[in-house]
């Protein structure tokens, strides 16, 4: 079966554009999050969507990032204006659980989109 | 602070050099440890799930144990294929979201 997809899978782009993050989670997965993973460090939680509500927005790192999930399904990172300190590799999950995850419902990660800000 | 550090950075084994790797944390509440393998220019990849300490999970050529204040992930025999950088992550109290650590890259030489 298909995995969670995200497009494009690398996007280089100049200071100060703007760019869109796509991701397609596994069908029927309810729970889907973004996170940032940056040389040397642990992955950075971003957001989180049950459905198509993000009840915790707390990890975005500014008002320059937004997401929005419609349908229950497709999911979009923006980031406006963007900087150098941006440049990261950008990961989606998904997972079947509500919000809790367990061990019959883990993250399924995609292989996400590597962000380069020059 | 909720706190998750996975040892070493890195580890270099020949094929057939048995391991360990360590993820030691702390957390209010353990809900749950996770440990996910991530190859380059992919996704992390679910392994395993702990709950409470003492309890052991097998896969393969890798089993995972854990106590109250670490987890070990052992390594048996390793192939040059095992090779990967290996995450762990907690889950605690009544939140979702998981504490990641940086990653153990683990590189198996034939």
């Amino acid at each position: 079966g298909a995995g969670v997809s995200q497009s494009p899978s690398n996007k280089v782009t100049e200071k100060g554009k703007d760019v869109e993050l796509r991701c397609d989670p596994i069908s029927g997965h309810t729970a889907l999050y973004w996170y940032r993973q940056s040389l040397g460090q642990g992955l950075e939680f971003l957001i989180y969507f049950q459905g198509n509500s993000a009840p915790d927005k707390s990890g975005l790192p500014s008002d320059r990032f937004s997401a929005e999930r419609t349908g229950g399904s497709v999911s979009t990172l923006t980031i406006q204006r963007t900087q150098q300190e941006d440049s990261a590799v950008y990961l989606c999950a998904s997972s079947a659980g509500q919000g809790m995850v367990s061990y019959n419902s883990p993250l399924h990660f995609g292989n996400g989109t590597r962000l380069t800000v020059t | 602070e909720d706190q998750v550090t996975q040892s070493p950075e890195a580890l270099r084994l020949q094929e057939g050099e048995s391991s360990s790797l360590n993820c030691s944390y702390t957390v209010s509440g353990l809900r749950g440890l996770f440990w996910y393998r991530q190859d380059p220019g992919k996704g992390p990849e679910f392994l395993f799930t702990l709950y409470s300490a003492g309890e052991e999970k097998e896969k393969e050529r890798l089993k995972a144990t854990l106590t109250k204040k670490e987890s070990f992930l052992h390594i048996t025999a390793p192939k040059p294929e095992d090779s990967a950088t290996y995450l762990c992550a907690v889950q605690a109290g009544g939140n979702y979201q998981l504490i990641w650590g940086a990653g153990t890259k683990l590189i198996i030489k034939p």
